[in-house]
C-alpha cells in the first residue's frame, strides 16, 4: 500500500514569492490535514480537508491557503512569502479525520 | 498553560536500557493518544495510536494513557541504535488536527 506522497521534497523560494506544495494521500483516505514544522514551534496545525471541503484552520495568516481535489489529492499554497515561512511542511492522511493520521516525507522549504 | 507539554530536553541510553517518555495535556477534547517517530529530515511515523485509559502493548513499545491525570507515557524496551530519533506525543481533537508536544530527542548508545 503506497504511503502519503508530498512534492517537491525540497523547494528554494525568494522572498516575495509564491509556492504551491502538493500531497497525495493514501489510497481511500479522504482527510488531508497540514502542518508547518520549525525547530522553534515544533508542529503546528495549518488546515485540513475533507471531500474538498476545509473543515479546519489553524492560526496561521490568509497567506497560507489550501484546496482538495475530488481524487483526495490537496495542495497548499503559501504567497508573499517571507523568511519565516522557512520550514518543514508535512502533510497527514487519515481514513476521514477521526483515526490515525499517517504522514509523508515533508517538503523542506527554504526562502531566501 | 500551554495544551500540551512534553520536556524537550534530550535523552541518551545504553543500548538494551529502558526509554520512558512522556506528556501532559490540559485540553479534556482530546480524543485519540498518539506517539510519533520522526528520524532527522523524514515525515513523523506512527508508532503507539489508542483512545483509552491503560496499557497498549505492540512489541517492544507500551503506551500508557491516564486520562484522570492528562497524563501519557510510551516506553521502549531493549533500546537499539536504531531507536534513536526524536519522539512526538500527540493528540487528536477533531477532523485529522493534531496537538503534538516538541518532541524528545532519543538517542541510544551502542
Amino acid at each position: 500500500k503506497a504511503g502519503v506522497t508530498q512534492t517537491p521534497r525540497y523547494l528554494i523560494k525568494t522572498r516575495g514569492q509564491q509556492v504551491t506544495l502538493s500531497c497525495s494521500p493514501i489510497s481511500g483516505h479522504r482527510s488531508v490535514s497540514w502542518y508547518q514544522q520549525t525547530p522553534g514551534q515544533g508542529l503546528q496545525f495549518l488546515f485540513e480537508y475533507f471531500s474538498e471541503t476545509q473543515r479546519n484552520k489553524g492560526n496561521f495568516p490568509g497567506r497560507f491557503s489550501g484546496r482538495q481535489f475530488s481524487n483526495s489529492r490537496s495542495e497548499m499554497n503559501v504567497s508573499t512569502l517571507e523568511l519565516g515561512d522557512s520550514a518543514l511542511y508535512l502533510c497527514a492522511s487519515s481514513l476521514n479525520g477521526n483515526t490515525e493520521a499517517f504522514f509523508g516525507q515533508g517538503t523542506r522549504l527554504t526562502v531566501v | 498553560q500551554k495544551e500540551v507539554e512534553q520536556d524537550p530536553g534530550p535523552l541518551s541510553v545504553p543500548e538494551g536500557a529502558i526509554v520512558s517518555l512522556n506528556c501532559t495535556y490540559s485540553n479534556s477534547a482530546f480524543q485519540y493518544f498518539m506517539w510519533y517517530r520522526q528520524y532527522s529530515r523524514k515525515g513523523p511515523e506512527l508508532l503507539m495510536y489508542t483512545y483509552s485509559s491503560g496499557n497498549k502493548e505492540d512489541g517492544r513499545f507500551t503506551a500508557q494513557v491516564d486520562k484522570s491525570s492528562k497524563y501519557i507515557s510510551l516506553f521502549i524496551r531493549d533500546s537499539q541504535p536504531s531507536d534513536s530519533a526524536t519522539y512526538l506525543c500527540a493528540f487528536l481533537y477533531g477532523n485529522n488536527r493534531l496537538a503534538f508536544g516538541k518532541g524528545n530527542q532519543v538517542v541510544v548508545i551502542p
